[in-house]
């Protein structure tokens, strides 16, 4: 299975900061065939279920603010929050679906200091 | 509005079953793949099974395979997983997903039913 390492496992982040959170995968998401990166990001606050926020590495689903932006490539990736907002504490997972096999980080916990 | 709901979670003794069931409404629920994934108690998200559209295509992670089943009912708009010989490391809140695009990431969640796997 392809292992995804986020890093930091939490921050705190004044609000109208920035919050810069990490991914990296075990191997290379990156198909070459249509030069897609098959990475998305989730958002889970307490109690509910995660919400897809990024797919593709850095395609924003239906309705997610645009503070929220995803870049990087192949094993290395970052979610940005560009401006925090108290509605943006969470934890975020990044999940591959490059395999059959999908799997998902271990989470970044998103508080504000 | 797109709309999943699940069911059938409780507490089982270790060699159990438990049926759960997903009841979507919203969308054609034969156009699309769909899963269960599962979040053990303070943990992160596991990826359980799958089942495409026609139910002809069905995976299973390692910890499950041989032990819970997925299937689907189209006509019912429903998606079930049995679950057999359970185990205490099998206690987690199991999300029914759909997948958006056949594409293997999940653009809506149910609310998740909570299995408790205890003596």
């Amino acid at each position: 299975d392809i292992v995804m390492t986020q890093s930091p496992d939490s921050l705190a982040v004044s609000l109208g900061e920035r919050a810069t959170i990490n991914c990296k995968s075990s191997q290379s998401v990156l198909y070459s065939s249509n030069n897609k990166n098959y990475l998305a990001w989730y958002q889970q606050k307490p109690g509910q279920p995660p919400k897809l926020l990024i797919y593709w590495a850095s395609t924003r689903a239906s309705g997610v603010p645009d503070r929220f932006s995803g870049s990087g490539s192949a094993t290395d990736f970052t979610l940005t929050i560009s401006s925090l907002q108290a509605e943006d504490v969470a934890v975020y997972y990044c999940q591959q679906y490059y395999s059959t096999s999908v799997t998902f980080g271990g989470g970044t916990k998103v508080e504000i200091k | 509005q797109v709309q999943l709901v699940e069911s059938g979670g409780g507490l089982v003794k270790p060699g159990g079953s438990l049926r759960l069931s997903c009841a979507a409404s919203g969308f054609t629920f034969s156009d699309y793949y769909m899963y269960w994934i599962r979040q053990a108690p303070g943990k992160g998200l596991e990826w359980v099974s799958y089942i495409s559209g026609s139910g002809s295509t069905i995976y299973y992670a390692d910890s499950v395979k041989g032990r819970f089943t997925v299937s689907r009912d189209n006509a019912k708009n429903s998606l079930y997983l049995q679950m057999d010989s359970l185990r205490a490391e099998d206690t987690a809140v199991y999300f029914c997903a759909r997948d958006r695009a056949a594409a293997r990431h999940f653009d809506y969640w149910g609310p998740g039913a909570l299995v408790t796997v205890s003596s």
